[in-house]
């Protein structure tokens, strides 16, 4: 089974609107966490966020929240008032228990339009 | 704000050459890493690297793969004989270890590698 899916390969918004990237994953370890990482063509990536697994509350950082649902292994990348500047492959990934490696899922590809 | 950096930007080789990808990581940082990236694939991890040592690795990492660090500012990614399917984007990634961005892996730019 895939660790992480991410089933929308491609996503259309318009510029000022909200947009909901979707993400689940699977793992039987307690602890975990759960990342999103913004790559534009130019190809860097970029750390968005963050989410444990112990947190109480779903993360937040500027335009970036994440709706963590733990109980359907979710974790949703919410992004409020779209810019054009957000068009960009968008990949969710994960760290499990004390393994320090990031498991990556295939990405969605954000286009945002006028 | 420090970043981590990557030299070169773009790498061509023959296959059955060796190469060195070189990243300086962010300078306060412990823990170090490696990832690829096949075009229009996900990212792949290879390596993790910490107190001088490889902490885990991939079953991508095969002996053709080594990391170094030769000195307290670099980490080194050597591919022995390169194959054409080494061809990828390998990205450099550090941690640090504080109270602050303890989780948060940073990423380089990448070293965009072809093999022909």
């Amino acid at each position: 089974a895939q660790k992480i899916t991410q089933t929308q390969p491609g996503m259309f918004v318009q510029e000022k609107e909200a947009v909901t990237l979707d993400c689940t994953y699977d793992t039987s370890d307690p602890s975990y966490g759960l990342f999103w990482y913004k790559q534009p063509s130019s190809g860097e990536m970029i750390f968005l966020i963050y989410q444990g697994s112990y947190d109480q509350q779903n993360a937040t950082e500027g335009r970036y929240s994440l709706n963590f649902q733990k109980a359907r292994k979710s974790a949703n990348l919410v992004i409020s008032a779209s810019q054009l500047g957000d068009s960009a492959m968008y990949f969710c990934a994960m760290r499990e228990g004390a393994r320090d490696k990031l498991t990556f899922g295939t990405g969605t590809q954000l286009k945002v339009e006028l | 704000e420090p970043e981590v950096t990557q030299t070169p930007s773009h790498q061509v080789t023959q296959m059955g050459q060796e190469v060195i990808l070189r990243c300086v990581p962010i300078s306060n940082h412990l823990y170090f890493y490696w990832y690829r990236q096949i075009l229009g694939q996900k990212v792949e991890f290879l390596v993790s690297f910490y107190n001088n040592e490889i902490s885990e690795k991939s079953e991508i990492f095969d002996d053709q793969f080594s990391v170094e660090r030769p000195d307290g500012s670099n980490f080194t990614l050597k591919i022995r004989s390169t194959k054409l399917e080494d061809s990828a984007m390998y990205f450099c990634a550090s941690r640090g270890d504080g109270l602050v961005s303890y989780n948060e892996q940073f990423f380089g730019p990448g070293t965009r590698l072809t093999v022909l």
